[in-house]
């Protein structure tokens, strides 16, 4: 079966670092995507990444191993509003997108 | 900026009632996604439209659902003889090549 694993809640502090890990066991590889959802929102777009490696975008950045199904969400220079669900999403052979449980991000002053 | 529309935003029915949920995908998007989200839980995919017809269904998209694109624009999901177990959000989204986009969501609440 195909099966993505993040952590469920993480907490850390306004101004640091956190690195949100994602693992995945798909059929068939066409890219991962990490998306943001604030509650009771729809998730945004964050990143993507289809060749493995590190993609930077502002505060945020995205890696991805393929060979080891894995991929982690870098947010730096925490800010409260950073407080949100961080949803993984692998599309697999067929393009459809498989998605994480999320991981909820508290941040604390 | 454009974006994905859905309407209505909120939508209460009775059990055992038919409701249509809305969305206007963005106008030269060629995939359209139907995705629920039980309160709490996972985003769960449901259904992917793609050249007027259905191109992938999850095993939750069963006889009581149905997807239409009736016009050139609006993309719909029809919900029959709704349960308290739909109750949920529904996010319409639509994708070019890389990512989709999402609606803000209809919020069914089936009582």
């Amino acid at each position: 079966g195909q099966n993505i694993d993040q952590p469920t809640e993480m907490t850390a502090t306004e101004g640091a670092i956190v690195q949100i890990n994602c693992t995945y066991q798909t059929s068939g590889f066409n890219g991962l995507f990490w998306y943001q959802q604030h509650a009771g929102e729809a998730p945004t777009f964050l990143s993507y990444n289809v060749l493995d490696g590190l993609e930077e975008k502002g505060r945020f950045s995205s890696f991805l191993s393929r060979s080891k199904g894995y991929s982690y969400l870098l947010l730096k220079e925490l800010q409260m509003k950073d407080s949100a669900s961080y949803l993984c999403a692998v599309r697999d052979s067929n393009y459809q997108l498989i998605w994480g449980a999320g991981t909820k991000l508290i941040i604390k002053p | 900026e454009p974006e994905v529309t859905q309407t209505p935003s909120h939508q209460v029915t009775q059990m055992g009632q038919e409701v249509i949920l809305r969305c206007v995908p963005i106008s030269n998007h060629l995939y359209f996604y139907w995705y629920r989200q039980i309160l709490g839980q996972k985003v769960e995919f449901l259904v992917s439209f793609y050249n007027n017809e259905i191109s992938e269904k999850s095993e939750i998209f069963d006889d009581q659902f149905s997807v239409e694109r009736p016009d050139g624009s609006n993309f719909t999901l029809k919900i029959r003889s709704t349960k308290l177990e739909d109750s949920a959000m529904y996010f319409c989204a639509s994708s070019g090549r890389v990512e989709a986009f999402f609606g803000q969501g209809t919020r069914l609440t089936v009582v």
